[in-house]
């Protein structure tokens, strides 16, 4: 079955404390991209990668770090994590020919930081 | 200014009426418009796409771009309770892997 998966789905965490939210997808997608969604705010992309070790910021890059050293996976790094980055967020990913703007979204990671 | 404007909703109409959703965008550059739906607690899904003006329809649904205006709808014909959901439109400006910008979404319940 085509998937996006993430993990955790859920994730408490304290101010400061490094995490990682993984990002895995089977269907052989160049692109993959981290958003965040906040109510009244939507989606906002963090991060894209068009291929492996090739990755750009997108609207909301501060605070966070991402790397793509594998084709499938795209983890997302909160090194210091603070309050303000409470927030739902999606892994997707897209073919770069054909399909193009069809993004696969994973199941999404809720992350709340005290 | 936000790259693209989205009234949140949210929208509540009867079992087979005409839903119209709609949004602004700002930069005439945006070449590609997408149409995601997001169920509670899923991530979205593609419903629809259009490149450049026109419409475009797909069984219940139609995609339509104003690029004067620089704006999109999705109709929705006949609703139904499964359409019930939180749609979200989307623009980038080329097919090479660029960034794609997003609306807040609006929230829609199709009452039986």
């Amino acid at each position: 079955e085509a998937q996006v998966t993430q993990n955790p789905r859920y994730l408490i965490t304290v101010t400061g404390k490094k995490l990682t939210v993984t990002c895995s997808q089977n269907m052989n997608h160049e692109y993959m991209s981290w958003y965040r969604q906040d109510p009244g705010l939507g989606l906002r992309q963090i991060y894209y990668s068009m291929n492996v070790e090739v990755t750009d910021k997108g609207d909301v890059p501060e605070g966070y770090k991402v790397s793509r050293k594998e084709k499938r996976n795209f983890p997302l790094i909160l090194e210091s994590p603070s309050p303000n980055q409470t927030s739902l967020y999606f892994c997707a990913s897209s073919a770069l020919t054909g399909r193009w703007y069809e993004q696969y979204f994973g199941p999404g990671t809720r992350l709340t930081v005290t | 200014q936000k790259e693209v404007e989205q009234d949140p909703g949210p929208l509540s109409v009867p079992e087979g009426a005409i839903v119209s959703l709609n949004c602004t965008y700002s930069n005439s550059a945006f070449q590609y418009f997408m149409w995601y739906r997001q169920y509670s607690r899923k991530g979205p899904e593609l419903l629809m796409y259009t490149y450049s003006s026109g419409n475009k329809e797909d069984g219940r649904f139609t995609a339509q771009v104003d690029k004067s205006s620089k704006y999109i709808s999705l109709f929705i014909r006949d609703s139904q309770p499964s359409d019930s959901a939180t749609y979200l439109c989307a623009v980038s400006t080329s097919n090479t892997g660029n960034q794609f910008y997003f609306g807040t979404g609006t929230s829609l319940t199709v009452i039986p």
